[in-house]
């Protein structure tokens, strides 16, 4: 299946602090990515869908200005967590669909995660 | 509108037993049925789809499931369970007639495999 890298695993940071997380497509063009936020009770929280070369769409409540997304080209997606504080601690996932061939059945292929926390 | 239920929390299952998994879904048109694992701090690895077709689909490292239209499930079916299956598992649907081509995910069901 198409392999997704997402970067760093593991991040801390001070409070007030900005936070860049890298994802990318490794072996497939990805038009669209998908940034997910996982809490302890296991659920997930879609964030934002980012587009190439347009802006992302963010789920209601989520603070656009706050979470920073950039889609600067089919391969990489970028999350910045902008001044940072102890309740954005979380575990962060991105994903991405395969359109090879133009056909796409839905199935999303993700990242490893990355675990913020924040002091 | 597309929405999944995984109505366990939690399913615990003796190492060699059979496992299921329970997922309900929703959806006004026709559903693409996905599952997923993840293992404690990783990412969600694809299991198995449903599309089209048989029934019964098989996937990833010994899993199958199930789909019922009449039941709107899609369990997720493993005939001898092992220690290493242990993990959280999620369901999710997108609606083949609906705009949206995200799809919607469970809320994730804890799977413990006892030795």
């Amino acid at each position: 299946g198409a392999v997704v890298s997402q970067h760093p695993s593991r991040v801390i940071c001070k409070s007030g602090t900005s936070v860049k997380i890298e994802c990318r497509s490794l072996d497939f063009q990805a038009t669209t990515m998908f940034w997910y936020r996982q809490f302890p009770k296991k659920s997930l929280m879609l964030m934002a869908t980012s587009n190439e070369g347009s802006k992302a769409t963010y789920e209601q409540g989520v603070e656009k200005d706050k979470f920073l997304i950039n889609h600067a080209s089919l391969t990489l997606s970028t999350l910045t967590v902008t001044s940072a504080h102890p309740e954005d601690s979380s575990f962060y996932i991105c994903s991405a669909r395969d359109r090879a061939g133009g056909t796409n059945t839905g199935e999303l292929f993700f990242g490893e995660g990355s675990r913020l926390t924040v002091l | 509108a597309q929405s999944v239920a995984q109505p366990e929390d939690q399913v615990n299952v003796a190492e060699g037993n059979p496992l299921t998994v329970k997922c309900t879904y929703s959806v006004s048109g026709n559903p693409y049925l996905f599952w997923y694992v993840q293992y404690p701090n990783r990412g969600l690895q694809f299991l198995l789809k449903y599309i089209t077709g048989d029934n019964l689909v098989k996937g990833s490292y010994g899993f199958e499931a199930e789909f019922n239209k009449s039941q709107t499930s899609f369990h997720l079916k493993k005939p001898s369970a092992l220690v290493s299956d242990s993990a959280l598992y999620f369901c999710a649907v997108r609606d083949m007639g609906g705009g949206s081509y995200i799809p919607t995910f469970g809320r994730g069901t804890s799977l413990i495999v006892h030795p």
